[in-house]
């Protein structure tokens, strides 16, 4: 499977504590983005790298989240002190700056569904 | 402001029937939309999209409209299938490539 992968798919947490999310997107795409989608909306933007430079962090990303993409391939979203307002899915994309169209196309993984109880 | 916007949270059709879902946007300064489907525990799906300089673009079995002065745009599916039900969303790149996507509409098809 070539798409962009993320893991885990569910994950269950008790208030309070850590969690980190992994996104390995497709091979050689050069940008990143990561969303949270809540039940019966959209995805929200939340922040987005190019390569391993992170370019952009919504205002919906608080102190407590804190996302990187070290060697700029996979990317890790930490979560520290969860609250239970953090309950969503939360969502890759990558897309590849270059080549022929302007406009890069978003391709998305399945999401990791966060519970925090 | 950052917006857009669905009109129908839901939509159910007969199979073998036409289906359209509608969109509304706010910036009139866009320039190229976007067509995702989400079906249940996956994540969204890139359909078609379309730039401003045009009023039309159609895929397979899928035709997307534009109408910039009403600034609104629709997704028009062919004979619609039992594996089309699923969350359709248009969404709206801005500087950076970022996303703005509307609320979505679900599409339930019935045999």
């Amino acid at each position: 499977d070539t798409g962009v992968s993320q893991d885990p798919r569910h994950k269950i947490t008790k208030r309070g504590q850590n969690v980190t999310f992994r996104c390995d997107p497709i091979s050689e795409h050069n940008r990143l983005y990561w969303y949270r989608q809540t039940l019966g909306q959209g995805p929200e933007f939340l922040t987005y790298f190019q390569n391993e430079a992170q370019l952009e962090k919504s205002r919906l990303l608080s102190d407590r989240f804190s996302a990187e993409r070290p060697k700029g391939s996979f990317s890790t979203l930490e979560i520290q002190r969860t609250e239970q307002g953090d309950s969503a899915m939360y969502l890759c994309a990558s897309s590849d700056l270059g080549g022929t169209n302007p406009i890069q196309i978003q391709y998305f993984g399945a999401g990791t569904r966060l519970s925090v109880l | 402001g950052e917006s857009v916007g669905l009109h129908l949270p839901t939509l159910s059709v007969q199979e073998g029937d036409n289906s359209i879902i509608n969109c509304a946007y706010s910036n009139s300064a866009s320039d190229y939309f976007i067509w995702y489907k989400q079906e249940s525990g996956k994540g969204p799906q890139f359909i078609i999209d379309i730039r401003s300089n045009m009023d039309k673009r159609q895929g397979q079995r899928v035709t997307v409209l534009l109408n910039k002065t009403v600034k609104h745009l629709s997704l028009q599916i062919a004979a619609t299938q039992p594996g089309d039900s699923a969350v359709y969303f248009c969404a709206e790149p801005y500087p950076g490539g970022k996303l703005i996507f509307g609320q979505g509409t679900e599409l339930s098809v019935k045999p």
